[in-house]
C-alpha cells in the first residue's frame, strides 16, 4: 500500500536551478523523511522532519511540512547534475508502534548540465 | 559502521529452485525490513522484524519467507517465485518507531525469475 503520492512524478531542469517535489499523505504521522535513489541502487536517507516542526534544512535542501493539509516539500536549491536521481517521501504510519516505513511514489529529478 | 549489506548483488533463479537474500547490519538496529521495487516504481514494504520478531507481513505470498537468526542478520528464503517476482529487493534497518532515526539502506538483490 502506498501512503504517499507525489509530484511531479519527472522534473527536467537546468544546473543551478531550483527543484521543487511535493508530496502527499493519508493518515497521521509521527515524522516524515526524504530518501534519494540513485539508478538501481539502494536508497540514501536526506532529512526527517518531525510531525511538529514545520520547516527544514540540510546544507542545499529545504523540507517544508503541513499536517493540517498532509503534504511536505523538497526543495533543492541550485541543483547540480549529481543530483539527478528519484527522491521518496517516506512516512511512518498509525499504529506508530509497528515500525512500518511507507514510501511514496517518487519524482525522478533529471538535471541537465 | 554505517552499512547494511546485501548478498548476493544479482540473483538468476529458475521457478523450481529455492534461494535465500542476505541482509546484515551492525547499527544495533532493533527493526530490519525487505521491501520489493519494481522499475520505475517505490520500494513496496513486504516484512518488518522488530526485536527479532515478525511484526509485520504486507500480505506477501508463501513462496517469500523472511527468517531473522539474530539481532543483525535477516534472510529472505525464496521458493517456486514467478516471473513477475523478478524485482529489486531491498533490505533496510532502523532504531523503530518512535526514535524519528533514519532508514539504513543496502544496495539491493537485483534478482530475475526465469
Amino acid at each position: 500500500s502506498q501512503q504517499g503520492e507525489e509530484d511531479p512524478q519527472a522534473l527536467s531542469i537546468q544546473e543551478g536551478e531550483n527543484a521543487t517535489m511535493n508530496c502527499s499523505y493519508k493518515t497521521s504521522i509521527n515524522n516524515l523523511q526524504w530518501y534519494r535513489q540513485n539508478s538501481g541502487r539502494g536508497l540514501v536517507h536526506l532529512i526527517l522532519i518531525r510531525s511538529n516542526e514545520r520547516e527544514k534544512h540540510s546544507g542545499r535542501l529545504r523540507v517544508t511540512l503541513d499536517t493540517s493539509k498532509k503534504s511536505s516539500s523538497l526543495l533543492i536549491t541550485a541543483s547540480r547534475a549529481a543530483d539527478t536521481a528519484s527522491y521518496f517521501c517516506a512516512t511512518d504510519a498509525v499504529p506508530y508502534n509497528t515500525d512500518k516505513l511507507i514510501f511514496g511514489t517518487g519524482t525522478r529529478l533529471q538535471v541537465f548540465p | 559502521d554505517t552499512e547494511v549489506t546485501q548478498t548476493p548483488k544479482h540473483l538468476v533463479m529458475g521457478m523450481t529452485n529455492k534461494k535465500s537474500l542476505k541482509c546484515e547490519q551492525h547499527m544495533g538496529h532493533r527493526a530490519m525490513y525487505w521491501y520489493k521495487q519494481k522499475a520505475k516504481k517505490p520500494p513496496e514494504l513486504m516484512f518488518v522484524y522488530s526485536y527479532e520478531k515478525l511484526s509485520i507481513n504486507e500480505s506477501v505470498p508463501s513462496r517469500f519467507s523472511p527468517e531473522c537468526p539474530n539481532s543483525s542478520l535477516l534472510n529472505l528464503h525464496l521458493h517456486a517465485l514467478q516471473p513477475e517476482d523478478s524485482a529489486l529487493y531491498l533490505c533496510a534497518s532502523s532504531q523503530g518507531f518512535g526514535e524519528n532515526t533514519e532508514a539504513f539502506f543496502g544496495q539491493g538483490t537485483r534478482l530475475t525469475v526465469v
